[in-house]
C-alpha cells in the first residue's frame, strides 16, 4: 500500500540556519503530495503542496519540489526562525488509494535563537 | 471564515468509562475525517464521511468505536468502552471534496488520556 517516510527528528538548528526535512514515498499511481506543519497544541495547517512531477510548493519562505523520479518531496527552507519550531508532516493523497491521506511519522523542528 | 470545531479540548477518563468527541466541520464542507493521532506519530485515518454516507470505515474499530453525522454537518465520534491503548489526539477535519489536490482542513484535536 500507499506509504510516507520521513527523516527521524528532533531536528536542532540555529536561527537562520538552512533546513532540509527529507520525505520519500510509495504509491500507485500519480499521488499530490503535502507538507503539513503542526504548531504546538493546534491542529495540522497546510503548508504546501504539488499536484505532478517536477511541480513545487511553496509557502512562507518553504519550498519542495514533487520528484517522481526519486519519489521524493524534500522541505527546504533558506533561513529558519524560531518561530519555524513545529512537527512537519509529509503526506500524500491518491485516488488510486481512495482518496486517503497518508501521513509520515512527522519531524519535530527546534530552532534556537 | 470559522476554522473547523472540536470539543471537548481535553478529556480523561478510566479505562471502561464511554466518551464522546464533537466536531463541526467549516461551513460548506461536504467530506468530514475522524484521525487518531498517536503520540509521536502521524494521523491515521478511521472514518471519512461524504455528506451523511460513511464512505471509508475500514479502520475504525467497530467493536468500540462508533460514528455519526446526521444531517450531513456535526459529527460525533464515541468510544465504548475505553481502553489505555485509546489515548491519543482525536483529530476531525474537513474538505470541500475528497480529492486531491483539495486540502483538508484540520480542527485542533481532542486529547483523550485513558487512566
Amino acid at each position: 500500500g500507499d506509504s510516507v517516510t520521513q527523516m527521524e527528528g528532533p531536528v536542532t538548528l540555529s536561527e537562520e540556519a538552512f533546513l532540509t526535512i527529507n520525505c520519500t514515498y510509495t504509491a500507485t499511481g500519480y499521488p499530490s503530495l503535502f507538507w503539513y506543519v503542526q504548531y504546538p497544541g493546534e491542529g495540522l495547517q497546510l503548508l504546501l503542496k504539488a499536484t505532478k512531477a517536477d511541480d513545487k510548493g511553496s509557502n512562507k519562505g518553504f519550498e519542495a519540489t514533487y520528484r517522481k523520479e526519486t519519489t521524493s518531496f524534500h522541505l527546504e527552507k533558506g533561513s529558519v526562525q524560531v518561530s519555524d519550531s513545529a512537527v512537519y508532516f509529509c503526506a500524500l493523497k491518491s485516488g488510486a488509494g481512495g482518496f486517503k491521506t497518508i501521513f509520515g511519522a512527522g519531524t519535530r523542528l527546534f530552532v534556537k535563537a | 471564515e470559522a476554522g473547523v470545531v472540536q470539543s471537548p479540548r481535553y478529556k480523561i477518563i478510566e479505562k471502561k468509562q464511554p466518551v464522546a468527541f464533537w466536531c463541526n466541520p467549516i461551513s460548506g464542507h461536504n467530506t468530514l475525517y475522524w484521525y487518531r493521532q498517536n503520540l509521536g506519530q502521524g494521523p491515521e485515518l478511521l472514518i471519512r464521511y461524504e455528506n451523511e454516507e460513511a464512505v471509508d470505515d475500514s479502520q475504525l474499530p467497530k467493536d468500540r468505536f462508533s460514528a455519526e453525522r446526521l444531517k450531513g454537518v456535526d459529527s460525533t465520534l464515541k468510544i465504548q468502552p475505553a481502553e489505555l491503548g485509546d489515548s491519543a489526539v482525536y483529530l476531525c477535519a474537513s474538505s470541500l471534496v475528497p480529492s486531491a489536490p483539495y486540502e483538508q482542513y484540520f480542527g485542533p484535536g481532542t486529547r483523550l488520556t485513558v487512566t
